[in-house]
């Protein structure tokens, strides 16, 4: 059975901080992984990563995948209250569309 | 339309009552999957079509889901005798076919059985 496990579960900090949130994977076939970000309603999508070790950047937000250590991290740089959110990974893997999910790490934002 | 569409955005029902809840994909997206989100926990897959096909509906929790997409565009999310352990967002999602591209989420229909 896949598995994605997300640490930390929580985070506070204050407002300009930099964070890492973390993700890794046990995936049999495993094709991507992608970075949602979850407020009050719908995940929004941030980044889907298929091949290891390329960056890849959204203003104040990166992410990067190692396929051999089977982790992905997400990072925001000068984060602002607007960041707050609950972050989820989800793993994809070949042969069938469904996303299997962390539990989310949520992260607050303090001014 | 723009987004994933979800309706109702709020159901409450009595244990043992029906519920149906609808999902509008993207247009011209072909997947659609739904998802069941616990509070504090992350989606868990529930079903998967491909056109009006269901190809996976491996994470139905019971025979009490029923999920359909009969014309290959709108999918309705159907449980019967429902239980208080179904409380929870009930996501939908769709995307282009094939994996390469990724999944866009409705708002979901937060159900409470009572």
């Amino acid at each position: 059975e896949d598995k994605v496990v997300q640490s930390p579960l929580s985070l506070v900090v204050h407002e300009g901080d930099t964070v890492t949130l973390n993700c890794s994977y046990e995936v049999t076939n495993f094709r991507s992984l992608l970075w949602y970000k979850q407020e009050k309603k719908a995940p929004t999508f941030l980044f889907m990563l298929t091949s290891s070790g390329i960056e890849k950047k959204s203003g104040r937000l990166s992410s990067i995948l190692d396929k051999k250590e089977l982790f992905s991290i997400l990072n925001i740089t000068a984060t602002q209250t607007g960041d707050s959110a609950i972050y989820l990974c989800a793993s994809l893997r070949w042969g069938n569309e469904k996303l299997t999910f962390g539990t989310g790490t949520r992260l607050t934002i303090i001014p | 339309g723009a987004g994933v569409s979800q309706s109702p955005r709020y159901k409450v029902a009595k244990r043992g009552q029906d519920v149906a809840l609808r999902c509008d994909p993207i247009s011209g997206h072909v997947s659609l999957f739904w998802y069941q989100q616990a509070l504090g926990q992350g989606p868990e897959f529930l079903t998967y079509f491909q056109n009006e096909a269901q190809l996976d509906k491996s994470g139905l929790p019971s025979d009490r889901f029923f999920a359909e997409r009969p014309e290959g565009s709108v999918s309705t999310l159907k449980i019967q005798r429902t239980q208080q352990e179904d409380s929870a967002v009930y996501l939908c999602a769709s995307s282009r076919a094939g994996g390469s591209q990724p999944q866009h989420f409705g708002d979901g229909t937060r159900l409470s059985i009572l």
